[in-house]
């Protein structure tokens, strides 16, 4: 069954430092979604891509955080520098339409960030 | 804004109990309501409603959309203590398809 992949599954990073994370989408798969949970929370979306596209990253902190898909497939999240309240799970999630057609998303297993 | 509040934000039952979780939205162009489990983990998909598709079953879990009200909710009944999770609902909107989360319900059974 097809899954979408996340690596590293954990982190640990001291403040100050920088720190990135990947996401392979289910393959086909037009949007995707990073997301920041921390304990406690619901997901609060990060970006969404449109394939390699920007459609969404208002909330953002474009001071340290970026994120891109340049072939519009895979991702990559980075943050610098990381900052004690950065900790929390990050996931990434992907739907296989896009627009005015999306109607269902399927997550990876996350990774789970300590900044100390 | 869009946003999706559910409701309530934690629960404790015990194990035998039915469970009813709330989830209510103010979204532009809704297109789907999502129902995820999450234990401490990513989360795992349970169910989808959408406008043709407003209300789903599988095993002792069923939800109910009712577009009327803006409105979902989720039923367990004959809960066990393997339920116990944190219950998210999110909602596709607007014309990007932006998926917006709920604050979750961390649902305790007990033994």
């Amino acid at each position: 069954e097809a899954e979408v992949a996340q690596s590293p599954r954990y982190k640990i990073t001291e403040k100050s430092q920088a720190v990135a994370f990947w996401c392979d989408p289910i393959s086909g798969h037009a949007t995707l979604y990073w997301y920041r949970q921390i304990l406690g929370q619901g997901p609060e979306l990060l970006v969404q891509f449109q394939d390699e596209s920007v459609v969404d990253d208002s909330q953002l902190p474009k001071d340290r955080f970026s994120a891109e898909r340049l072939k519009g497939v895979d991702s990559t999240l980075k943050i610098q520098p990381a900052e004690l309240g950065d900790s929390a799970m990050y996931l990434c999630a992907s739907s296989p339409n896009g627009g005015l057609r999306s109607t269902e998303a399927f997550f990876g297993q996350g990774t789970r960030l300590t900044v100390v | 804004e869009d946003k999706v509040v559910q409701s309530p934000l934690s629960l404790v039952v015990h194990e035998g109990d039915t469970v009813t979780l709330n989830c209510s939205y103010e979204v532009t162009n809704f297109r789907s309501l999502l129902w995820y489990k999450q234990e401490k983990k990513a989360p795992t998909f349970l169910f989808m409603l959408t406008s043709s598709g407003i209300e789903k079953k599988s095993g002792r879990l069923s939800s109910i959309l009712d577009k009327k009200e803006l409105s979902s909710i989720l039923n367990i009944t004959a809960t066990q203590t393997g339920d116990s999770a944190i219950y998210l609902c999110a909602v596709f909107s607007g014309n990007t398809g932006k998926l917006i989360f709920g604050q979750g319900t961390t649902l305790q059974v007990k033994p």
